[in-house]
């Protein structure tokens, strides 16, 4: 069945990497997706990787994806104290019917300390 | 350009009465996608929306219904409210429904049921 686990707190220190870890389980998601939700928002789009890749970079962000073991991360580099917020990590099967069905996981809490 | 719009941000409803939730997309997207988001269950799909036909939807009770007018735009509608429906409902549009296509997400309508 399709699920994804994250971790549900991180805390950094300010100027630190911070590296958000995912885990999922459908071996046929073809879009995996990185979302920021600040506090009375909605969800932010940060990055996504298709699963022929194993790495995307974008400024700040990097995303590493293990495909054989289903594993995915997000790195972001010299964290802000305004990085502070909920990260959800989703899967979509992107095919025709799918893609706008995305599994979410259940958010890490990322606390960054000056 | 000017992000998903959802209406209103607020809404307070008693058990038992039916709620209608509005959606504008980003200018340009044709596909919109509906989520809840509660503590509990995290964040679920509803349903998904293209050419003002449902092409997916989630696992939820046939009180959540939607539709997509001409112009893209959404609503969605349940019926017989009751407690646990208290959530934030998010609305999401994407270019096409193709799997490239990322989920951009609005604020939100928080929706408290008494």
């Amino acid at each position: 069945g399709e699920d994804v686990e994250q971790s549900l707190f991180l805390s950094v220190r300010e100027g630190d990497s911070s590296v958000i870890n995912c885990t999922y389980t459908d071996s046929s998601s073809t879009y995996l997706y990185w979302y920021k939700q600040e506090p009375g928002a909605g969800l932010q789009l940060l990055t996504y990787i298709f699963s022929n890749m194993d790495m995307k970079q974008d400024q700040r962000l990097t995303v590493l994806l293990n495909k054989k073991d289903k594993h995915l991360s997000l790195r972001i580099a010299d964290t802000q104290t305004g990085d502070s917020a909920i990260y959800f990590c989703a899967e979509s099967m992107g095919i025709y019917n799918q893609g706008g069905k995305l599994i979410f996981g259940q958010g890490t809490e990322l606390s960054v300390k000056p | 350009k000017a992000g998903v719009t959802q209406t209103p941000r607020y809404l307070i409803k008693t058990r038992g009465q039916q709620v209608t939730l509005s959606c504008s997309p980003i200018s340009g997207h044709r596909s919109v996608s509906w989520y809840q988001q509660t503590p509990g269950q995290g964040l679920q799909f509803l349903f998904e929306y293209f050419s003002e036909t449902q092409r997916n939807k989630g696992n939820f009770p046939g009180r959540f219904s939607g539709r997509q007018f001409s112009n893209s735009r959404s609503e969605m509608n349940v019926s017989t409210l009751e407690l646990g429906d208290s959530a934030l409902y998010l609305c999401a549009s994407r270019a096409d429904p193709g799997g490239g296509s990322p989920l951009h997400f609005g604020n939100g309508t928080r929706l408290t049921v008494t």
